[in-house]
C-alpha cells in the first residue's frame, strides 16, 4: 500500500530563514510526487511536481528514492508562504492519489 | 465562471435527512473526484469518475451515493448520515485518467451532521 508521511503538523520559521517541509513516502514502484498548497481562504492547488523539476515561488523539491523522501525547500521564507502544504503520491498509471496529513507553515515577520 | 465550483459551501443536516452536494467544472476535464477531508486525517479519495463512468469506489459506505450525469457535473447524494461523516467534502477534476495530471480542486462543501 502507498503511504505519505508528513511528520510536522506545524512549522514556524522567521521571515528570511530557510524552510524545509518534510515528506516521506512508502511505495515500492515508481511514484509520481507532488506538493499541493492551500493559502488562507483559497482552494487547494498544485505547487509543484517532481517530474517537472521546476522551482515555483522559490520552492524546490527533490525526489530521493534512496531515502524515499520528497522534501520541499525554500532558501528564504516570505510571509506570503504561510499556508498548509500537502505532499501527495500517485502510483504510475493510476488515478489514485494519496495525500499526507499536511504541514502548516507559519512565517513569522 | 472557470474552475471547479461546489455548492452548497456549508450544509447542516440531520441524520434522517437526504441532501446532495453538487460540483461543476468548466475546465473541459473528463475525470472528476470526490475527496473527504476530516480533522487530523489526510485527504481521502472517495470516488473517481472518468468519462462519466465510475472507476473507483474507495470502500465508501452506501449512505454516500455519487452521480455523474455528464463530464462537467458530479453529485454526492447523502442519506442517513452519521455525525462522524461531518467533514469538508472536496470535488476535483483532472484532464483525464492518466497519471501525472494536475488535480484542480473546488473550495469544498462543509458538512455538519447533527
Amino acid at each position: 500500500a502507498q503511504r505519505v508521511t508528513q511528520p510536522e503538523k506545524l512549522l514556524s520559521v522567521f521571515k528570511g530563514a530557510p524552510v524545509e517541509l518534510k515528506c516521506n513516502y512508502s511505495y515500492s514502484g515508481s511514484p509520481e510526487l507532488f506538493w499541493y498548497v492551500q493559502y488562507s481562504r483559497q482552494r487547494l492547488q498544485l505547487l509543484l511536481r517532481h517530474i517537472s523539476r521546476e522551482s515555483i515561488k522559490g520552492f524546490t523539491a527533490d525526489l530521493n528514492k534512496g531515502e524515499t523522501s520528497f522534501h520541499l525547500k525554500k532558501p528564504f521564507a516570505q510571509e506570503e508562504d504561510s499556508a498548509m502544504y500537502y505532499c501527495a503520491l500517485q502510483r504510475g498509471g493510476y488515478q489514485k492519489v494519496t495525500f499526507g496529513t499536511g504541514t502548516k507553515l507559519q512565517v513569522i515577520p | 465562471e472557470t474552475g471547479v465550483t461546489q455548492t452548497p459551501r456549508h450544509l447542516v443536516m440531520g441524520m434522517t435527512n437526504k441532501k446532495s452536494l453538487k460540483c461543476e467544472q468548466h475546465l473541459g476535464h473528463n475525470a472528476m473526484y470526490w475527496y473527504k477531508q476530516s480533522a487530523k486525517k489526510p485527504l481521502e479519495l472517495m470516488f473517481v469518475y472518468n468519462f462519466k463512468e465510475q472507476t473507483e469506489n474507495n470502500s465508501v459506505p452506501s449512505r454516500f451515493s455519487p452521480e455523474c450525469p455528464n463530464s462537467s457535473h458530479l453529485f454526492l447524494h447523502l442519506h442517513t448520515l452519521q455525525p462522524e461523516d461531518s467533514a469538508l467534502y472536496l470535488c476535483a477534476s483532472t484532464a483525464d485518467s492518466s497519471a501525472g495530471n494536475t488535480i484542480y480542486f473546488g473550495e469544498g462543501s462543509w458538512l455538519t451532521v447533527v
